[in-house]
């Protein structure tokens, strides 16, 4: 069975600080995919990142970078120097290959970013 | 059309009565998904299509639940027999193809009185 797991349920940074963001997931699949995804207040889901599981390379976008680390089977979301327009709910989330069959997505509970200015 | 289009915004409908929720894909898109959303928790698989075809309908909590795709395009999800559990936000998404990212649209917040 597919899981994931946010284990925080919410943070809260002073602005400026760095923050990191941990997914943990559970496949038995070997081709798979992770994302994550920012839910602000007004509601929307806002697509940040799509990783296969054959690319470990960290990626880096701007102030925002992701760790994939097979081994530990971990997709952690790093902010550097929060501001306050980050403060959203972060959504990890896993889904199987061309070989399952599916594509349906498996989200994790997500993490509450509060930064305070 | 530039995103993904949901009608209604908001519904609130008595209970027992059936409610039928749109979407519009974005243009081209061949996946279709439909997702459940309660507070406080991450969206929950539902349905999904490619094209016309229904591909899996494993997360329909049950058979009060259904959805079509008749062309290929725009979607519709039925509940028929309305109760208070089933208020929620009801999102959809598409996507160019099978294990392609997903656009999600503004979703259609549902409740159930």
């Amino acid at each position: 069975a597919q899981k994931v797991t946010q284990a925080q349920t919410e943070i809260s940074v002073v602005e400026k600080e760095d923050v990191t963001l941990d997914c943990v997931y559970e496949t038995r699949d070997t081709t798979y995919y992770l994302f994550w995804y920012k839910q602000p207040p007004s509601g929307e889901l806002v697509f940040l990142i799509r990783r296969n599981s054959f690319d470990e390379q960290n990626e880096i976008s701007g102030r925002y970078s992701w760790n994939f680390q097979k081994s530990t089977s971990s997709f952690n979301f790093t902010i550097t120097a929060s501001q306050v327009v980050d403060s959203a709910v972060y959504f990890c989330a896993l889904s199987g290959g061309a070989h399952s069959g599916t594509y349906k997505y498996i989200f994790g509970t997500g993490t509450r970013l509060k930064v305070l200015a | 059309g530039a995103g993904v289009s949901q009608s209604p915004r908001y519904k609130v409908t008595k209970r027992g009565q059936d409610v039928a929720l749109r979407c519009d894909p974005i243009s081209g898109h061949v996946s279709l998904y439909w997702y459940r959303q309660a507070l406080g928790q991450g969206p929950e698989f539902l349905t999904y299509f490619n094209y016309e075809a229904q591909q899996d309908k494993s997360g329909l909590p049950n058979d009060r639940f259904s959805a079509e795709r008749p062309e290929g395009s725009i979607s519709t999800l039925t509940i028929q027999r309305t109760e208070q559990r089933d208020s929620a936000m009801y999102r959809c998404a598409s996507s160019p193809g099978p294990g392609r990212g997903y656009t999600f649209g503004s979703g259609t917040r549902l409740t159930v009185v």
